[in-house]
């Protein structure tokens, strides 16, 4: 079983709708989660973190986490073509007190106007 | 600007040479990484330093070497190259090692072996 794995898309959305992209991962040890924008040919870039079951608001973006189903979720409301990039979601795995992030291969999104 | 900075942004060079890649991080964080993507994007940790100390060193070939001369730098030197070795490389660095901080990426340096 791959330790983080995201459905590699294209995701695609209109312009003003809701994306929704999800990441579930294998260690039930992993306390933090992260989801980074990537644009093409450019370095990831942090969106949001969480750590706590629930749900986690920015601006557009929400977070939600459910460590019973060890499942991470990244909802971007009233999506923008500027958004089209793709998204990884990086786990913090294992008992060691190291922030080792392992990635998923990412989900790309394509946002048209 | 603070950030983490690399280079070379650009590395064209053939099968068998020794390449180094430096970074530095602005930022007065004392943890650093080196990540590498693959042609199929996918990021996955190589090295992990902390105050100039390695405390991560996932399955890499001993032809990687990475070198902290300080907890601002963190250098990777490249033995050897061969093809599988083309990709992008990234630094990153985070204010502590703990398991919630946040990592802060560099630009990348990509990396093709002829």
């Amino acid at each position: 079983q791959k330790e983080v794995e995201q459905n590699s898309g294209p995701l695609s959305v209109p312009e003003g709708a809701i994306a929704s992209l999800n990441c579930t991962y294998s260690d039930r040890g992993s306390q933090s989660f992260f989801w980074y924008r990537q644009y093409s040919g450019k370095s990831p870039e942090l969106i949001m973190s969480i750590y706590s079951n629930g749900d986690k608001e920015d601006g557009r973006f929400t977070a939600q986490l459910n460590k019973a189903s060890q499942y991470v979720s990244l909802l971007i409301r009233d999506s923008q073509p500027s958004d089209s990039a793709t998204y990884l979601c990086a786990v913090n795995r294992g008992n060691s007190g190291y922030s080792t992030l392992t990635f998923g291969k990412g989900t790309m999104l394509l946002v048209s106007p | 600007d603070t950030a983490v900075s690399q280079t070379p942004k650009y590395l064209v060079t053939q099968m068998g040479n020794d390449k180094s890649i430096k970074c530095e991080q602005n930022l007065g964080h004392d943890t650093m990484y080196w990540y590498k993507q693959d042609s199929k994007k996918f990021l996955k940790i190589m090295f992990s330093y902390n105050n100039k100390e390695l405390i991560i060193n996932e399955t890499v070939p001993n032809r990687f070497s990475p070198k902290s001369p300080d907890k601002a730098h963190l250098n990777l030197h490249i033995n050897s190259l061969e093809l599988g070795d083309s990709a992008v490389y990234f630094c990153a660095s985070s204010p502590r090692q703990g398991r919630g901080e946040t990592q802060y990426f560099g630009p990348g340096t990509r990396l093709l072996v002829l």
